[in-house]
């Protein structure tokens, strides 16, 4: 069964662009999270989908949403890119939702985005 | 608030030898669960071992093994025969129903030939 796919893998944007992350979750898996990995914050959750509905947010401004698709496919999108925007956004897909269970968490490669 | 404390931003052992790895956190729920994750160099992170919080016997897989203890909040990680592949950055995770994963701030392990 292939693993958890994100696209693209490493990207450069400018200050105030906008950018859209994917993420192809497991075959069969409906739950996909979020996460942004810097070395000075560390991991932190973004936010939760299941059967495309937000179960869960984490504390990040309104420029970072999220959607799933009816194919459990889902994109994170970062509006007015900043500065500290620059990190490793991981993507983590689980069969049932992760905030509901102990769900075991598969994570992908991870989008590198480096804002200049 | 739940919070994860991994102490030791860096540890190293010596191939073959025995390495553990500390974790706390800090929560007022009953039910949870706890897990850590390994993240080679440039690579994916993929889940080692996890541990419900209502299991009193801790959890093992093959060389990996945990030694939890609720009442201290204390999960710990133990690595035996410790390999080169082993070399990673090991993150402690928590997380609770309805409730975002919490994860400390990792440790490096660095395996010495």
């Amino acid at each position: 069964k292939a693993g958890v796919t994100q696209t693209p893998r490493y990207l450069i944007k400018t200050r105030g662009q906008q950018v859209t992350l994917s993420c192809s979750p497991i075959s069969g898996h409906r739950s996909v999270s979020w996460y942004q990995q810097t070395p000075g914050q560390g991991l932190q959750f973004l936010f939760e989908y299941f059967s495309e509905t937000q179960r869960n947010k984490g504390n990040f401004p309104g420029r970072f949403s999220g959607r799933q698709f009816s194919n459990s496919r889902s994109e994170m999108n970062v509006s007015t890119l900043e500065l500290g925007d620059s990190a490793l956004y991981l993507c983590a897909s689980s069969l049932v939702a992760a905030s509901g269970s102990g769900g075991t968490q598969y994570f992908g490669p991870g989008t590198r985005l480096t804002v200049l | 608030a739940q919070t994860v404390t991994q102490s030791q931003p860096e540890m190293s052992v010596q191939e073959a030898e025995t390495v553990t790895l500390s974790c706390t956190y800090d929560t007022s729920e009953s039910d949870y669960y706890l897990f850590w994750y390994k993240q080679p160099p440039s690579r994916q992170m993929i889940l080692v071992i996890r541990q419900e919080a209502y299991k009193q016997q801790n959890a093992t897989e093959n060389r990996f093994s945990v030694n939890f203890q609720k009442a201290a909040k204390s999960f710990s990680l133990k690595i035996s025969d410790s390999q080169l592949g082993d070399a990673a950055m090991y993150f402690c995770a928590y997380r609770s129903h309805g409730n975002d994963m919490r994860f400390g701030a990792g440790t490096r392990l660095t395996v010495k030939p």
